[in-house]
């Protein structure tokens, strides 16, 4: 099982929306509605930040969203702030019964 | 507010097993599924494995032969041992705990998010 597919890097300006892709195929993402996505700062540990492809837990500001066409999800963060400069992981339940991440995109506001 | 903390030795020596321990306060292990993960700069997240309180696990297929992992609900908490370690296995390792969605009362779902995790702990595989 391969991970799954972001880009290394994406960044911003304050106030701007940007869009963080993550590529699987039929096996994983494209096969099951099980994404999610979790943002990581420095030291610390991953919080989620969306489930079930769409669903944000309670306490998670709506100014993240995300969405899943074909064998691609996306996490798009709406308003960015200073404090949304972070880590963020993707992540599929795959065929093989697994969990699969992906190698995470980094975030910088400029 | 339920909290979890792993504990385990931060060293382990190759070809031995890495055993570390989940304890769950503020929540009933009967009631959700756990997981263990890990996070290394050179694999990223790996998931190893979830399970559930009746003792029904599933593990990476890629660390199945080499993981073991069971529950203890009576001291509230749940176990990893992973055996035959390597350098590669030095990592990062946490426990967490799965969302879950109900359907109707009674059953629910996995969503394979995880929406509670332990702090880490550091295991260095290195003789």
């Amino acid at each position: 099982q391969s991970a799954l597919t972001q880009p290394a890097s994406v960044s911003g300006s304050p106030g701007q929306s940007i869009t963080i892709s993550c590529t699987g195929d039929n096996s994983d993402v494209g096969g099951y509605n099980y994404v999610s996505w979790y943002q990581q700062h420095p030291g610390k540990v991953p919080k989620l930040l969306i489930y079930d492809v769409t669903v944000r837990p309670s306490g998670v500001s709506n100014r993240f969203s995300a969405s899943k066409s074909g064998d691609t999800a996306s996490l798009t963060i709406s308003g960015l702030q200073t404090e949304d400069e972070a880590e963020y992981f993707c992540s599929s339940y795959s065929v093989s019964g697994a969990v699969i991440f992906g190698g995470g995109t980094l975030v910088t506001v400029l | 507010q339920v909290q979890l903390q792993e504990s385990g030795p931060g060293l382990v020596k190759p070809s031995e097993t890495l055993s570390l321990t989940c304890t769950v306060s503020g929540d009933s292990l009967s009631e959700y599924f756990w997981y263990w993960l890990r996070q290394s700069p050179t694999k990223g997240l790996e998931y190893i494995a979830g399970m559930f309180y009746t003792g029904s696990t599933n593990s990476n297929p890629s660390l199945r032969s080499r993981v073991t992992t069971s529950v203890d609900t009576s001291n509230n908490h749940f176990s990893l041992n992973l055996k035959s370690v390597t350098a590669a296995d030095t990592a990062v390792y946490y426990c967490a705990r799965g969302v879950l969605v109900t359907l109707v009362p009674g059953a629910s779902r996995q969503t394979y998010g995880f929406d509670v995790w332990g702090q880490g702990t550091t295991v260095a595989v290195s003789s």
